[in-house]
């Protein structure tokens, strides 16, 4: 059974730009997460979505914002690029509400 | 390889011997917890986790024990293996309404 999926593997932007973050959950899985992984922070949670909604919600400015499509497939778009936003940016999924599975995670670096 | 955090503690161990990572959690109301594996450059795999109604589960050379009354976490590693080498994190929740919170990670360093 395949895991869960990001793209793309690395992504380049400069500062004032904007990046689509892509995730496809495990197979029957209906929940994504979102989390941030800077140097020196562990990782922060950013989003949750379940059944195509926003569930929950991290302590992240609204130029982090996402979606979940009805084949339960995500995107995380982050806006108005600054440097401090370069970091690891993983995406989990689960059937349940709590065993959450990771993919390997899209580096984002802002310039 | 992937840095996850410049000021980890760090665990190291003699290939063979027996690791016990630790970690306190931060909500007395959390009743799951789970403990994760991240080696450089993947995401974080999940390793074994446990529900407040226990305080003690096993998997395969792995164990969690769980202490409520003082927040405490710990995972327990027989017969460490270079391939052990990684970050491990706890993270913490309150089933089915809350995302997970993760502790800051324990770097295990296996000396061969």
């Amino acid at each position: 059974e395949a895991g869960v999926t990001q793209s793309p593997t690395h992504l380049i932007k400069t500062r004032g730009q904007q990046a689509t973050l892509r995730c496809s959950p495990i197979s029957g899985h209906t929940s994504v997460y979102w989390y941030q992984q800077a140097l020196g922070l562990g990782l922060q949670f950013l989003l949750w979505y379940d059944e195509g909604e926003e569930r929950n919600r991290g302590n992240f400015p609204p130029r982090f914002s996402g979606r979940q499509f009805p084949n339960y497939s995500s995107e995380l778009n982050v806006n108005a690029l600054e440097l401090e936003d370069s970091a690891l940016y993983l995406c989990a999924s689960s059937q349940r509400a709590d065993t959450q599975y990771f993919g390997p995670g899209t580096r984002l670096t802002v310039l | 390889g992937e840095s996850v955090g410049l000021h980890l503690p760090t665990l190291s161990v003699q290939e063979g011997d027996n690791s016990i990572i630790n970690c306190a959690y931060s909500n007395s109301a959390s009743d799951y917890f789970i403990w994760y594996k991240q080696e450089s450059g993947k995401g974080p795999q999940f390793i074994i986790d446990i529900r407040s109604n226990m305080d003690k589960r096993q998997g395969q050379r792995v164990t969690v024990l769980l202490n409520k009354t003082v927040k405490h976490l710990s995972l327990q590693i027989a017969a460490t293996q270079p391939g052990d080498s990684a970050v491990y994190f706890c993270a913490e929740t309150l089933s089915g309404n809350t995302p997970l919170v993760f502790g800051k990670g324990t770097r295990l360093s296996v000396i061969a």
